[in-house]
C-alpha cells in the first residue's frame, strides 16, 4: 500500500520552462512534506519542505505547492536549468517524535538543452 | 568525516551468503536511518536509531534483517541468508536530532547490494 505515490517515472523539459513534478499522498496524518534529489551513483540530498500549515514554499528556483484537501503535492522548477537532472523523491512524515519520511518511487528528470 | 560514509559502495553475493553493510554517520549525528531502494521503487524504510533509545525496527522486511549501532556511532546492517529479492540500493542517513522533528537527513551515497 504506497502511501506517497509519484505517478510520473519521468518528465522531459526544455531548459528554461517550468518542470512540475506531482506527488499525492493517502495518509492525513502527514504533517510535513519534503523532497529530495538524487543524481546517479549518490545519495539523496534535501531540495525543499513544506509544514502541512502552509500551501506554498518557496526557495530561489524552486516552490511547493501543497493542497491538502487534494492531498497533492507539486513541486515547481523555474527556470530549469540542465543541472537539475535528477531522481526527484516526494517524501512525507507524520507527526511525532522522530523522522522516518515514507518516500515515493521518484521521478526522473531531464532537462534539455 | 564531512559525510555519511558507507562502505561498500558496492557488493556482490551468492544467495544464502551473509552479508554486512557500514554506515559512518555525520560526527555528532545523534539520529541514523537505514533505507532501500529496490528497482523501480521508493525507498523504504528500514530501522531508525536515536541516541540510547530502543531503535524503531518496524521497517525490516523479516527476522533475516538486523542492525546495531555501536556507541552512539556506526551502523552495520547484517543480512543472513540472503535471497536475490534482497538486492536493492541500501541507503543510510543521518540527522542532528537537536530536538527538532523536521530535521534534514543527510544520505549517503548506499550500498548496492545484488544477489545472484
Amino acid at each position: 500500500d504506497q502511501q506517497v505515490k509519484q505517478n510520473s517515472p519521468s518528465l522531459s523539459v526544455q531548459e528554461g520552462r517550468i518542470s512540475i513534478l506531482n506527488c499525492d499522498y493517502t495518509n492525513s496524518m502527514f504533517d510535513y512534506f519534503l523532497w529530495y534529489k538524487k543524481y546517479p551513483a549518490e545519495g539523496p540530498t534535501f531540495l525543499i519542505s513544506i509544514s502541512s500549515i502552509k500551501d506554498k514554499n518557496e526557495d530561489g528556483r524552486f516552490t511547493v505547492f501543497l493542497n491538502k484537501s487534494a492531498k497533492h503535492l507539486s513541486l515547481h522548477i523555474v527556470p530549469s536549468q540542465p543541472g537539475d537532472s535528477a531522481v526527484y523523491f516526494c517524501a512525507a512524515k507524520e507527526g511525532g517524535y522522530g523522522n522516518k519520511l515514507v518516500f515515493g518511487a521518484g521521478t526522473i528528470l531531464r532537462v534539455k538543452s | 568525516g564531512a559525510g555519511v560514509s558507507q562502505s561498500p559502495s558496492n557488493k556482490v553475493t551468492e544467495k544464502g551468503k551473509d552479508v554486512e553493510l557500514r554506515c559512518d554517520p555525520i560526527s555528532g549525528h545523534t539520529a541514523l536511518y537505514w533505507y532501500r531502494q529496490s528497482l523501480g521503487q521508493g525507498l523504504e524504510f528500514l530501522i531508525y536509531f536515536q541516541g540510547n533509545s530502543a531503535p524503531d525496527k518496524s521497517g525490516l522486511p523479516s527476522d533475516r534483517f538486523s542492525a546495531e549501532r555501536t556507541g552512539g556511532s556506526v551502523s552495520t546492517l547484517t543480512i543472513q541468508r540472503t535471497q536475490q529479492e534482497d538486492s536493492a540500493v541500501y541507503l543510510c542517513a543521518s540527522s542532528p536530532n537537536t530536538g527538532g522533528v523536521r530535521e534534514k537527513l543527510f544520505f549517503g551515497s548506499g550500498t548496492q547490494l545484488s544477489v545472484l
